[in-house]
């Protein structure tokens, strides 16, 4: 099943490590999104990129940090977390911004140790 | 912003009978609500969406009705099987803006044998 892969699958992170989250999608789509799930909350929006350009912040603290260096690659750079930083890292793509379909790759399990 | 609740937070159905989950939502405007199924370890699907001129739609097994004036929409399966246990989350969004979903808090489905 491909579409969208993320990797790592798991990461396990200090508080004092830097590491980067990565998302390809093989969908040709133009919009692409960094979501965050945590048990028992709705899938929290972090970062919208519409044709590469960051178009929305949800008031995310700067530790973490995204990067899209074109339509069909995401990045999501992490420095100086918090244990509570702790969860899983769902990429998405559409085909534009809020429109239609969300299509997810499978996660990545982050520990902040 | 939007808000999206959704209940219950879990639902234990016997194998063959019908499980329904409910959302409600704040913003009017919004037009285009689908619903996600995320079974265990797996990433996010749409298993079925409805937009705001149609009150029900029907997919085999599966439906969803809206109540535009009520400002909630619902997810029924039926002659549910095991590998309907999962995770389910409506969302919500108003297209016509290009906004991004609303993610309710998830129902885990579980279908008992």
């Amino acid at each position: 099943e491909t579409g969208v892969t993320q990797t790592p699958r798991h990461l396990v992170m200090g508080m004092t490590n830097k590491k980067s989250l990565k998302c390809e999608q093989h969908l040709g789509h133009n919009a692409m999104y960094w979501y965050k799930q945590s048990a028992k909350k709705p899938l929290e929006l972090m970062f919208v990129y519409s044709l590469e350009e960051r178009v929305e912040n949800n008031s995310v603290p700067s530790r973490f940090s995204p990067e899209c260096p074109n339509s069909s690659h995401l990045f999501l750079h992490l420095h100086t977390l918090q244990p509570e930083d702790s969860a899983l890292y769902l990429c998405a793509s559409s085909q534009a911004r809020g429109t239609g379909e969300l299509f997810f790759g499978e996660g990545s399990r982050l520990t902040v140790l | 912003g939007e808000n999206v609740e959704q209940h219950p937070s879990t639902l234990s159905v016997q194998e063959g009978d019908s499980a329904v989950i409910k959302c409600t939502y704040s913003d009017s405007a919004s037009n285009y609500f689908p619903w996600y199924k995320q079974e265990l370890g797996k990433r996010p699907q749409l298993i079925i969406d409805i937009r705001s001129n149609v009150g029900e739609k029907k997919d085999q097994r599966i439906a969803v009705t809206l109540n535009k004036t009520a400002k909630h929409f619902s997810l029924h399966i039926t002659e549910t099987q095991p590998e309907d246990s999962a995770v389910y989350f409506c969302a919500a969004a108003d297209q016509t803006g290009a906004n991004n979903l609303f993610f309710g808090t998830g129902t885990r489905l579980t279908v008992i044998p």
